[in-house]
């Protein structure tokens, strides 16, 4: 049971180009989350989706756009990157209400 | 609103020491609550949980009470081993959302 999944483990990017995290569970979640991870900061939530076709922000969602065609991914889009972004993601679903998150080991980025 | 504080590191301990981090919450209606434990280069890995008040939730040695009297989650455990070295979070989730305190990282020492 592979459960969440991300892709890639790092990546550098230059200021203003774009790319894209993948995020992929299997375990028939409902609800996936992505988060940025900063020291001294904790877990920021950027953006969520509750099902297929569903999508809303958390507390930081500027820069970022996200998509949810399938139940299964979650993609997080970097539409131009900055030094800012510079952080450690982490991509979490979990089943119904109340039922703990399940997260994935996380993209380590770097924008210079 | 919804909101998790917990105590502040780094915390060093020697090998069999015994364990108390605090966690403290503030929430509308009934949290369920969590402790979230990373290791270097992970993801966060679900440590235990408690879905109300009074319940205890324990793994690995790991213990911590939901204590709605005091708003309070505090995680606990008798004897550290070196291989608990970690950042620990303390979390709560209410309707669609999860809320994590800013972690307290451990460090045990042989």
């Amino acid at each position: 049971n592979a459960g969440v999944t991300q892709t890639p483990k790092f990546q550098v990017l230059k200021t203003g180009q774009s790319m894209t995290l993948q995020c992929a569970q299997d375990m028939n979640h409902e609800y996936m989350s992505w988060y940025r991870q900063d020291p001294g900061m904790g877990l920021r939530l950027i953006h969520y989706s509750v099902g297929a076709g569903i999508t809303d922000q958390g507390e930081v969602p500027n820069g970022y756009n996200v998509s949810r065609s399938t139940t299964e991914d979650f993609p997080l889009r970097l539409l131009s990157a900055a030094p800012s972004q510079t952080s450690v993601y982490f991509c979490a679903s979990r089943s119904g209400l109340g039922s703990p998150l399940h997260f994935g080991n996380g993209t380590r980025l770097t924008v210079t | 609103g919804n909101s998790v504080t917990q105590m502040e590191g780094p915390v060093t301990l020697s090998e069999e020491a015994f364990l108390t981090i605090n966690c403290t919450y503030t929430a509308t209606g009934y949290p369920s609550l969590f402790w979230y434990v990373q290791y270097p280069g992970e993801g966060l890995q679900l440590l235990l949980k408690a879905t109300k008040a009074d319940d205890k939730g324990s793994n690995k040695g790991f213990e911590a009470t939901y204590r709605k009297e005091t708003t309070s989650f505090h995680l606990e455990k008798g004897s550290v081993q070196v291989s608990d070295s970690a950042v620990y979070f303390c979390a709560l989730s209410r309707l669609d959302q999860f809320y994590f305190g800013t972690g307290t990282s451990l460090t045990v020492i042989p």
